[in-house]
């Protein structure tokens, strides 16, 4: 596809439940990002893949959270027992390479989490 | 500890007007700059960048300026549309790292 894609658009969730996300990159990105945006507030990293790793994990909130990458493409964010403080935006961003200086991050439309 | 900041919630300019939309850092290893644009509903739109090298950047109705000096970058979008009528965040980063954003700033473009 042309863009970064993310899936579902929309999630609601009860509270204990466990949700996982989905986000598609750019084709040929090799670095990929997580970001969330709660109500009112600004976007909040949360995560960075290079390839299949993740060399920087200090944005998640707490342990339920956790998120992988496979075939250096499409990765997945776990939210386990969800609380409703989890409920914002869920941001996905994908750049060419995170090893290169000065890469610009280009988003997905965003999953929305409603936890009830 | 807020890195990067907006310090102006909203502006408000009539259409054909410069738009001036302001940024202020804290973090002397940030070395790269951007701009995005966000619709409701929609994730952020890439707008335009800036590295530290430099002091100015333009592309089309959008410049940004760097002043490295007062950790502040401000983006003037000549002459403004309604079509501009958005969120609009400043991001940094320091060496290809994660995007450190602010809290945003909303342009209401006026008829």
């Amino acid at each position: 596809g042309a863009g970064v894609s993310q899936s579902p658009s929309n999630k609601v969730t009860e509270k204990g439940k466990d949700v996982e996300l989905r986000c598609d990159p750019i084709s040929g990105h090799t670095a990929l990002y997580w970001y969330r945006q709660s109500l009112g507030q600004g976007l909040e990293f949360l995560i960075y893949f290079q390839g299949n790793s993740a060399p920087d994990k200090s944005g998640l909130p707490s342990d339920r959270f956790s998120a992988e990458r496979t075939g250096g493409s499409v990765s997945t964010l776990t939210i386990q027992r969800t609380q409703q403080e989890d409920s914002a935006v869920y941001l996905c961003a994908s750049s060419p390479d995170a090893r290169t200086d000065q890469e610009t991050q280009y988003f997905g439309p965003g999953t929305r989490l409603l936890v009830l | 500890d807020q890195q990067v900041k907006q310090n102006s919630p909203s502006l408000s300019v009539q259409e054909g007007r410069i738009s001036i939309l302001n940024c202020d850092y804290t973090n002397s290893m940030f070395d790269y700059f951007l701009w995005y644009k966000k619709y409701p509903a929609e994730g952020p739109t890439f707008l335009i960048s800036i590295s530290s090298i430099k002091d100015k950047n333009e592309d089309g109705r959008f410049t940004v300026f760097l002043n490295k000096s007062a950790k502040h970058l401000s983006l003037h979008i000549v002459p403004s549309q309604p079509g501009d009528s958005a969120v609009y965040f400043c991001a940094a980063s320091a060496w290809a790292s994660k995007l450190t954003f602010g809290t945003g700033t909303r342009l209401q473009v006026t008829l």
